[in-house]
């Protein structure tokens, strides 16, 4: 099933450290977004959202900041595990409608 | 609560064979989709639906049919397979009730030769 995930750009960390995933969307108009992790072989897994009221969410372990003013969203992972070990994308909405706008991925390696 | 199941989970066709992907969730959510995923691309929209009996074509729907008799259930057929139709394929559900947050499947790796 390691068909979706090559060629990605690739982020390589040290377990115990953080890591930051970024993202820029591209319409001005989205105000929903979402983080997804996907594993080899499975299907993607909501992490965290917001909406663009917020600039700044926190989940466990995760944070996901939102910079309106260029377009840029990140995901930042606490002391990360090798469980985090997996391909990370963004997803972008405009509220009252059903289209979403997916990014291509980050590849996320935790190092032993 | 099982959340969107989609099955099979692998499949061979040869091209020009039919086939159907199914999906089904059971959170009661309105919106259903099915995407698919290729490499060095973001997931793609062929069809959605946002109630029983209505569909709507999204970004790639050719060669894709897709129906919604029943909430819970809405299932994709490859008409006459072709080897561009080989991808992993995501069923999705949603709804307006609980956020708009899209919720996924499993998948299905889908190749013709």
């Amino acid at each position: 099933g390691e068909s979706v995930g090559l060629h990605l750009p690739t982020l390589s960390v040290q377990e115990g450290d953080n890591s930051i995933i970024n993202c820029a969307y591209s319409n001005s108009a989205s105000d929903y977004f979402i983080w997804y992790k996907q594993e080899s072989g499975k299907g993607p897994q909501f992490i965290i959202d917001i909406r663009s009221n917020m600039d700044k969410r926190q989940g466990q372990r995760v944070t996901v900041l939102l910079n309106k003013t260029v377009k840029h969203l990140s995901l930042q992972i606490a002391a990360t595990q090798p469980g985090d070990s997996a391909v990370y994308f963004c997803a972008e909405n405009q509220e009252g409608t059903y289209k979403y706008i997916f990014g291509t991925g980050t590849r996320l390696k935790v190092l032993a | 609560n099982a959340g969107v199941t989609q099955t099979p989970k692998f499949q061979v066709l040869k091209t020009g064979q039919s086939m159907t992907l199914q999906c089904a969730q059971d959170m009661n959510h309105e919106y259903m989709s099915w995407y698919r995923q290729d490499p060095g691309m973001g997931l793609r929209l062929i069809h959605y639906s946002v109630g029983a009996g209505i569909t709507d074509q999204g970004e790639v729907p050719n060669g894709y049919n897709v129906s919604r008799s029943t909430t819970e259930d809405f299932p994709l057929r490859l008409l006459s397979a072709a080897p561009s139709q080989t991808s992993v394929y995501f069923c999705a559900s949603s709804s307006p009730r609980s956020g708009n947050t899209i919720y996924f499947g499993e998948g299905s790796w889908l190749t013709v030769v």
